[in-house]
Formats: C-alpha cells, structure tokens, sequence
C-alpha cells in the first residue's frame, strides 16, 4: 500500500479555516484519497474522499494537486468539535477496501 | 439509523482466558472489518469480511486471533489465551460495499491483567 506522509500536529484558532497537507509521492493511478477523523475517545469517522477532481461536502473540502502526489483537508471554519487526529489514507480500488492508518495529524482548536 | 454497535464496551480478563467481542455492523452494509488501536500506536487492521466469508484475514496477530460472520451480519473476535500484548480497543466498522466509506463502532476496551 502506497505511503501518506502528514505533519504530526497542527494548530487552528476557532471559526478559522485549516487546511491539512498530505503527501503521497507514491500514489497510484487507481489509488483513491480518503481522509478519516478520529475525536477523542471515539472511533473513527469518514470526512471525505477524491481521485482527481476536488471534492466538497458538508464537513470539509478535499483539495488534490494537478500531478496526486500531495492533496490538502480543508475545514472551513474549525470549530472545538474539529479536534481530532486526522488520519490521510490512501485506498487501492482493486483491493479489499481495508484502511491503512499511518500516525495522522492531531489538530488542536483554540478557542 | 442505528450504527455500528460493539458490545461489550469494556472487558477486562486474565491474562490465559479466551474472550469474544462482537460486532453488530449497519444493516445491509455487506463489508465488515475489524480493527484495533494500541495505547500509543496507531490502528491497524485484522480482518476483512464480504458477507460470511472472510478473503483477507492478513492483519490476525497469531492464531489466537479468530473471526467469524454469520449471517452476513454480526461477526465475533475470539481471542484465546489472551496475553498483555492483547491490551486495546478493538474496532468494527462496516460499509455497504468494500469500495464505500466505513462506519466505526465505539470499540470495545480489552485489559488483559
């Protein structure tokens, strides 16, 4: 499985925008890019997935580079419910749909 | 509707005594997958069900580690001769198909004394 790399934590003051990186410099073709949450003391929770195109929905905007070697997370206003690690996954659509977490991104809202 | 239930939501065994976990996943959702979340590590995963069968079973620490799915809904992770090193909360998730996004269960606490 292709490999995501994401800052460790990152910092956002209250009803600011955020935009969360991540690179995938060994993505496939077929790859997709999903991007789960996980607030404390929960499971985790889809946010939002692309292959090409930029995608937008209630939760967030999903914004991939030209090439799909790096994408971006985009949450509009962070809200304090918005803390939470924010794990990048990449998605082989020929495979058994199994996530492969990496270490994510720990996004703290001050407010 | 009601999402992914796991049960229990603590367990804590001695270490050398089996448990079972169980998974009530969405209704209709064909995929079920099992995950689990050390202290300090990331999630990783176990296994994959399409229906009742089980086509990836690739993330099963050892042979300890069980599964199955009936049914094509509720599925069990039987642990046997459970060990420290067993210690985490283990996660379900289901999905109505294998290409669709999972929803998690809140996970059930496993301490293993």
């Amino acid at each position: 499985d292709a490999k995501t790399t994401q800052p460790n934590s990152m910092e956002s003051n209250e009803e600011e925008p955020v935009h969360l990186p991540c690179n995938h410099s060994t993505i496939s073709g077929t790859d997709y890019i999903h991007w789960y949450r996980q607030l404390p003391s929960q499971g985790p929770e889809y946010v939002i997935h692309g292959l090409t195109s930029n995608v937008n929905n209630r939760m967030a905007s999903l914004a991939i580079a030209e090439d799909r070697k790096s994408s971006t997370l985009i949450l509009h206003r962070a809200t304090l419910r918005d803390a939470a690690v924010y794990y990048c996954i990449l998605r082989d659509s020929s495979n058994t749909g199994k996530l492969i977490f990496g270490q994510g991104t720990t996004l703290q809202v001050k407010p | 509707g009601a999402g992914v239930s796991q049960s229990p939501s603590n367990k804590v065994t001695e270490k050398g005594k089996d448990v079972e976990l169980r998974c009530d996943p969405i209704s209709g959702h064909t995929a079920l997958y099992w995950y689990r979340q050390s202290l300090g590590q990331g999630l990783e995963f176990l296994i994959y069900f399409q229906g009742n069968s089980a086509p990836d079973k690739s993330g099963l620490p050892s042979d300890r580690f069980s599964a199955e799915r009936t049914g094509g809904s509720v599925s069990t992770l039987t642990i046997q001769r459970t060990q420290q090193e067993d210690s985490a909360v283990y996660l379900c998730a289901s999905s109505f198909d294998r290409f669709y996004e999972q929803y998690f269960g809140p996970g059930t606490r496993l301490t293993v004394t």
